[in-house]
């Protein structure tokens, strides 16, 4: 459901178009990254996740791409659905670390438009 | 496989109440964790679990207790409720952390007068 003063980036793409979302991640000695799917009035979903010692990792229909010298991490969904509106968001971490230190970001709507 | 459930789905409470949000799980899983999703902010974990009889604080512990007595389940205590409480709550679990899928359950939404 909505919030009252929530004010997310939107992405909006048709039906059928490639979807990319960025996230930028602020620790670089987090080597393991999350993108999760969050539909309206659910919890979150994981979608893919990556390890800093790739730079790339494809699912069905999604890839994560990792750029550690710039700290940019991004989601790409192939031939976006209207299934696929939600709320997308990344989460930092390092394998290493203890479990409190497992970061979310705040999120990317995607609006899909038939 | 029921998942992660959670009860209630949503609650008002006024100022001072106390009550207790239900999590339970079907997966065995080790790993347990509340989160709290506030608008324009990210999950901040509040408490979590690694087993039965382990609880450690998250990022935002204040206000919150937790208890681990079995696997499957892990109730969270508002021990006196106050606004800033007002938040959608995520229970989730995992078998191996965080650098393991977590499956999250389908949220609290606690309004507090």
């Amino acid at each position: 459901g909505e919030s009252v003063g929530l004010h997310l980036p939107t992405l909006s793409v048709q039906e059928g178009d490639n979807s990319i979302i960025n996230c930028a991640y602020s620790n670089s000695a987090s080597d393991y990254f999350i993108w999760y799917k969050q539909e309206s009035g659910k919890g979150p979903q994981f979608i893919i996740d990556i390890r800093s010692n790739m730079d790339k990792r494809q699912g069905q229909r999604v890839t994560v791409l990792l750029n550690k010298t710039v700290k940019h991490l991004s989601l790409q969904i192939a031939a976006t659905q209207p299934g696929d509106s939600a709320v997308y968001f990344c989460a930092e971490g390092a394998s290493t670390y203890n479990f409190n230190k497992f970061y979310f970001g705040s999120g990317t709507k995607l609006n899909v438009k038939p | 496989n029921a998942g992660v459930t959670q009860t209630p789905k949503f609650q008002v409470l006024k100022t001072g109440q106390s009550m207790t949000l239900q999590c339970a799980q079907d997966m065995n899983h080790e790993y347990m964790s509340w989160y709290r999703q506030d608008p324009g902010m990210g999950l901040r974990l509040i408490h979590y679990s690694v087993g039965a009889g382990i609880t450690d604080q998250g990022e935002v512990p204040n206000g919150y207790n937790v208890s681990r007595s079995t696997t499957e389940d892990f109730p969270l205590r508002l021990l006196s409720a106050a606004p800033s409480q007002t938040s959608v709550y995520f229970c989730a679990s995992s078998s191996r952390g965080h650098t393991d899928t977590q499956y999250f359950g389908p949220g609290t939404r606690l309004t507090v007068l």
